[in-house]
């Protein structure tokens, strides 16, 4: 079955530090890959999206590239605000199966 | 913009009670889904429906229930509460399609049966 690995966290960074959360995947097939991030109190959101290979999904400054010869998703910002602080979860979606799967989340705490 | 609401931010309920929550969202979306968000689980289908009347079991029925009467309407119930049923849940819709389905969230329901 298709299965989303997510870095554990906590991550706890500085004002202005690189990100990076790592996400790799199982799946049959070649999945559509997301990035929602879940702010505190609230619900999820999408974050950014590549639906094939070698694709590059962009938003708010945060950027992910669909690496398929190492089943990859990895989330990257150069530059993280205080206002990022968030849940970031890494997902798939598969052929006409209308369900995403989820990884566990990763927690990021921003720092001023 | 997709907008999904939720009848309730918080609910407290006690055990056996019989408890519904609501979903409705406005953008005409066939599919619709219920999660459960639990620390360290991540997030749990429960259920999902790709039309109206029609439904699906996801990763964890057990002990609940759902209902598609209208397609904008998704309800969730929970037909004798537990206290292990105290969570986080989070309804989504998508529209038609397969593939690459983008999912619209609701704000959460945060359940609390003592």
């Amino acid at each position: 079955g298709n299965s989303v690995t997510q870095m554990e966290g906590p991550v706890t960074l500085s004002e202005e530090a690189f990100l990076t959360i790592n996400c790799t995947y199982t799946a049959t097939g070649y999945p559509s890959l997301f990035w929602y991030v879940q702010y505190p109190g609230e619900g999820l959101q999408l974050l950014l999206k590549a639906t094939k290979a070698d694709d590059k999904g962009s938003n708010k400054g945060f950027e992910a590239t669909y690496r398929k010869e190492t089943t990859s998703f990895h989330l990257e910002k150069g530059s993280v605000q205080v206002s990022d602080s968030a849940v970031y979860f890494c997902a798939l979606s598969y052929g006409s199966n209308y369900k995403l799967t989820f990884g566990k989340g990763t927690l990021l705490t921003v720092n001023p | 913009d997709v907008k999904v609401t939720q009848s309730s931010r918080y609910l407290v309920k006690r055990t056996g009670e019989k408890v519904f929550l609501e979903c409705v969202q406005d953008m005409d979306h066939e599919n619709m889904f219920w999660y459960r968000q639990d620390p360290g689980l991540g997030l749990r289908l429960i259920y999902f429906s790709y039309d109206v009347k029609m439904k699906e079991k996801g990763d964890i029925p057990e002990g609940y229930s759902v209902s598609r009467e209208k397609k904008e309407r998704f309800s969730l119930i929970l037909e004798s509460a537990s206290t292990n049923q105290t969570s986080m849940y989070l309804c989504a819709s998508s529209g038609p399609g397969v593939g690459y389905n983008e999912q619209f969230f609701g704000p959460g329901t945060r359940l609390t049966v003592l």
